[in-house]
């Protein structure tokens, strides 16, 4: 079944440094790969997501490349800032319309 | 105007008693979810219904039950609470779409259950 692997945390940067979060996962065929972010006190909201093979998606800074060759989908910004520390998920879906998410990334971002 | 509205978002009560937590989307999706997530912030599906039907039945103690009146509502009965209830439960929802892809999930806020 599908499976997703991503990166634990936490992890701690300062402001303006570049960010990589790591999500490999295992599926059958090839789904939309999703990354969801989770503010302090909030539920999960959609960052950013891909369709397809090759396809970048992309938000507030973030990018995410659906790599086939290596099923990744890593999670990249190139300055991070205080307002981005939140824990992070990478996702896709599992069978019918349920996902199955990553254990979560959180990351800290001091000034 | 809230798309996934979930009540309350804090709840705290005793080991053995009944509670239960709301959920309410005004998105006109056709398949609602509860999920848990534990301290260490691991997210794991619960329930999830499609057009007031039952689709997905994780391992989920009985002791827990979703209702569904309508599809934009999914509440979640526990009956008998146990420490280990203890965690904060998101609804989401979310639009299957056409030609079998699958669309995003929509979450609440969560409702954080503490039980003593």
């Amino acid at each position: 079944g599908n499976s997703v692997t991503q990166m634990e945390g936490p992890v701690t940067l300062s402001e303006e440094a570049f960010l990589t979060i790591n999500c490999t996962y295992t599926a059958t065929g090839y789904p939309s790969l999703f990354w969801y972010v989770q503010y302090p006190g909030e539920g999960l909201q959609l960052l950013l997501k891909a369709t397809k093979a090759d396809d970048k998606g992309s938000n507030k800074g973030f990018e995410a490349t659906y790599r086939k060759e290596t099923t990744s989908f890593h999670l990249e910004k190139g300055s991070v800032q205080v307002s981005d520390s939140a824990v992070y998920f990478c996702a896709l879906p599992l069978y019918g319309q349920n996902f199955v998410f990553g254990p979560g990334t959180r990351l800290s971002v001091l000034p | 105007d809230t798309a996934v509205s979930q009540t309350p978002k804090y709840l705290v009560t005793q080991m053995g008693n009944d509670k239960s937590i709301k959920c309410e989307q005004n998105l006109g999706h056709d398949t609602m979810y509860w999920y848990k997530q534990d301290s260490k912030k691991f997210l794991k599906i619960m329930f999830s219904y499609n057009n007031k039907e039952l689709i997905i039945n994780e391992t989920v103690p009985n002791r827990f039950s979703p209702k569904s009146p309508d599809k934009a509502h999914l509440n979640l009965h526990i009956n008998s609470l146990e420490l280990g209830d203890s965690a904060v439960y998101f609804c989401a929802s979310s639009q299957y779409l056409a030609g079998g892809s699958t669309g995003e999930l929509f979450f609440g806020e969560g409702s954080r259950l503490t039980v003593l």
